[in-house]
């Protein structure tokens, strides 16, 4: 699987969006871009994933770039409860790798300020 | 609530003791992962289970680790002589069929004394 490059820290104001960056530059045709979020001493929490085409869904959207080397989760209006590790992971998607695990980086530190 | 448990949620325990968690995944889900997580690291896979069958384990799985999925649906993970360095969250993920999406327990977190 392809490495990520996230920055450790961010923090974002309350009601404002959080825009997390993701640095994919080995990312291959049939990578897809997943995102995780993993509260403090809690599971990590599936929030979206796609491959080329800009992705949303209740929690998030997904914005990758044309080139496909880099993404940014968006999360409109961050709350409090948003504070989290937010892990950005690229792996393959095909029918002889379904099963296959997530490989975890450091991920992104995401403080939501009051 | 993903629908994933996992029993205990903690577990403290002194050097050399065997230990036991088990994790139940989403019903119907074939795929069980186990994964391990450390302070300030995202987490690391472990082993992974399809069905019944344990189809691929990694270095970090020692011998004194084992894992089964004996009916294809809960699944248990034991540490034999516990050591300091197995402090741990310990995390199971399943999923189903034609989606790779892997959902999260909530981890039972290991310490050992």
């Amino acid at each position: 699987d392809a490495k990520t490059t996230q920055p450790p820290s961010m923090d974002c104001a309350e009601g404002r969006a959080a825009n997390l960056p993701c640095n994919h530059s080995t990312i291959s045709g049939n990578e897809y871009v997943y995102w995780y979020r993993q509260i403090h001493s809690q599971g990590p929490q599936y929030i979206i994933h796609g491959l080329k085409n800009n992705e949303t869904n209740e929690m998030a959207s997904l914005i990758i770039t044309e080139d496909r080397k880099s993404s940014t989760l968006i999360l409109p209006h961050a709350t409090l409860r948003d504070t989290a590790v937010y892990y950005c992971i690229v792996r393959i998607l095909s029918r002889d790798n379904y099963g296959q695990n997530f490989v975890f980086g450091p991920g992104t530190r995401l403080s939501v300020l009051p | 609530d993903t629908g994933v448990s996992q029993d205990p949620r903690h577990k403290i325990t002194k050097r050399g003791q065997n230990v036991t968690f088990r994790c139940d995944p989403i019903s119907e889900h074939n795929r069980l992962y186990w994964y391990r997580q450390t302070l300030g690291q995202g987490p690391e896979f472990l082993t992974y289970f399809q069905n019944e069958a344990q189809l691929e384990k990694s270095r970090l799985l020692s011998d004194r680790f084992s894992a089964e999925r004996p009916k294809g649906s809960f699944s248990t993970l034991e540490i034999q002589r516990t050591e300091q360095g197995d402090s741990a969250m310990y995390l199971c993920a399943s999923t189903h069929g034609t989606t790779d999406t892997q959902y999260f327990g909530p981890g039972t977190r290991l310490t050992v004394l």
